[in-house]
């Protein structure tokens, strides 16, 4: 099975701050990599898919790079709607990161 | 709008069955594969299963394998996880997911408490 390994787990940030939350897969996964935001008490929301690729109607201060086994997820600019928690998952087995918790400051 | 909700959750005892329903509307359900993925309290997110859009190909976590079952009704336009055997570490708050390798829309989830 293929891990996903995020860090750090908790993240606290002023707004403005450049904010990177990375994760390592196990083993190669090529881009086969999205991120999702999961705000307090909702379900998740997809940000990127294939490792860089921003949805629509996703604030453009998100963006992921990476490919093989390292990946980072980077908020440019923080912002107070940005507090939840992100998670990386790989899509060749499904396996997800244990999730980053960003706390604003 | 897509739109996907999850029903069938509730309280029931460790060994116990539950079947979840997710029902879905705004997409052409026919071509989609479809995920569950589960959300213990205060936990992280987990894969559990995904069915392709005819059913003829479906994947396990290995943490329910053999215990749950994925299966779809595409006249109805509905997903469903037949749980059984269940245990106290099945506590979760369910969704359900449409697939396109990663979930691109998902349901509000549906809780499911395994308690004597």
């Amino acid at each position: 099975d293929i891990q996903m390994t995020q860090s750090p787990s908790t993240l606290s940030a002023s707004v403005g701050d450049r904010v990177t939350i990375t994760c390592r897969a196990s083993e190669s996964i090529s881009s086969w990599l999205a991120w999702y935001q999961q705000k307090p008490g909702k379900a998740p929301k997809l940000l990127i898919t294939k490792a860089s690729n921003l949805q629509s109607g996703v604030p453009s201060r998100f963006s992921g790079s990476g490919s093989g086994t390292e990946f980072t997820l980077t908020i440019s600019s923080l912002q107070p709607d940005d507090l939840a928690t992100y998670y990386c998952q790989q899509y060749n087995t499904y396996s997800f990161g244990q999730g980053t918790k960003l706390e604003i400051k | 709008e897509v739109q996907l909700v999850e029903s069938g959750g509730g309280l029931v005892k460790p060994g116990g069955s539950l079947r979840l329903s997710c029902e879905v509307s705004g997409f052409t359900f026919t071509t989609y594969s479809m995920n569950w993925v589960r959300q213990a309290p205060g936990k992280g997110l987990e894969w559990l299963s995904t069915i392709s859009s005819s059913s003829g190909h479906i994947y396990y976590a290995d943490s329910v394998r053999g215990r749950f079952t994925i299966s779809r009704d595409n006249a109805k336009n509905s997903l469903f996880l037949q749980m059984d055997s269940l245990r106290a570490e099945d506590t979760a708050i369910y969704y359900c997911a449409r697939a396109v390798g990663f979930s691109d829309y998902w349901g509000q989830g549906t809780l499911v408490t395994v308690s004597s």
